[in-house]
C-alpha cells in the first residue's frame, strides 16, 4: 500500500511568487492534516480536513495560505505571495476515520520550501 | 494552551550507550502522548504512544512511560545503535474529541557514533 506522498520534495522560489504543494494521502483516509516546521523549531499544526471539509484551520498563519481538498482525495496548499518567513518543511499526514481515539497519523516525507 | 517541551539537542552518544530524551507537556484534559522519529531523508514515523496515565509505550527497544504526576513522557533506550541516529519528536494529541491534531516539541537530534 502506498504511503502519504508529497510533491515536490524541494521548492526554491523568490519572494512574491506563488507555490503550490500537493499531498496524496493514503487511499481511504478521511483525515488529512498539514503541518509546518520552520527553522528547526517545533512542528506546528496548520489545518485538518475531514474528507473535503475543513475541520480545523486554526493554525493557518494568514490569508496568504490557501488549502483545498476537492473531492476528498488529494490536497493542495498554496502560498501566494510567498514571504521569506514561509521557508520551512511542510508535512502532510493522513489517518482513517472512525478508528476510536487518536487514530495513527501517517506522515509524508515533507516538502522543503525555500523562499529567497 | 497545550504545549510540549523537549530537551535541547543535538545529543551525541557512542554505540551501546544509554539514551534518555526528556519530554514534558502542558495540557488540559487527558491527552495521548507520542514519540515520532524522522530518519534522514524520510518522513515522520510513529515510534510509540501511550493513551493514559502510567501506560508504557514501547517499540524497537525504546520505551516511554506516561507520568501524569510529573507531566512527562521521557524516551529511553538501553543500548543505542548507529541506525538510531535520527530526529525524535515528542507530541500530544490536542483538541476536544477525536480530531487527531498533534502538538509537537521542537525535536531532538540524536547522533550515534560507532
Amino acid at each position: 500500500e502506498a504511503g502519504v506522498t508529497q510533491f515536490p520534495s524541494h521548492s526554491v522560489i523568490e519572494k512574491g511568487q506563488t507555490v503550490t504543494l500537493r499531498c496524496d494521502p493514503i487511499s481511504g483516509h478521511d483525515n488529512l492534516y498539514w503541518y509546518r516546521r520552520v527553522m528547526g523549531k517545533e512542528i506546528k499544526f496548520l489545518l485538518h480536513f475531514v474528507k473535503e471539509s475543513k475541520q480545523d484551520e486554526s493554525g493557518m498563519p494568514n490569508n496568504r495560505f490557501l488549502a483545498e481538498r476537492t473531492g476528498g482525495t488529494y490536497s493542495t496548499l498554496k502560498v501566494q505571495p510567498a514571504e521569506l518567513e514561509d521557508s520551512g518543511v511542510y508535512f502532510c499526514a493522513s489517518s482513517q476515520g472512525g478508528r476510536g481515539r487518536d487514530p495513527e497519523a501517517f506522515f509524508g516525507q515533507g516538502t522543503r520550501l525555500t523562499v529567497v | 494552551g497545550d504545549s510540549v517541551t523537549q530537551m535541547e539537542g543535538p545529543v551525541t552518544l557512542s554505540e551501546e550507550a544509554f539514551l534518555t530524551i526528556n519530554c514534558t507537556y502542558t495540557a488540559t484534559g487527558y491527552p495521548s502522548l507520542f514519540w515520532y522519529v524522522q530518519y534522514p531523508g524520510e518522513g515522520l514515523q510513529l515510534l510509540l504512544k501511550a493513551t493514559k496515565a502510567d501506560d508504557k509505550g514501547s517499540n524497537k527497544g525504546f520505551e516511554a512511560t506516561y507520568r501524569k504526576e510529573t507531566t512527562s513522557f521521557h524516551l529511553e533506550k538501553g543500548s543505542v545503535q548507529v541506525s538510531d541516529s535520527a530526529v525524535y519528536f515528542c507530541a500530544l494529541s490536542a483538541g476536544a474529541g477525536n480530531t487527531g491534531k498533534l502538538i509537537f516539541g521542537q525535536g531532538t537530534t540524536l547522533q550515534v557514533k560507532p
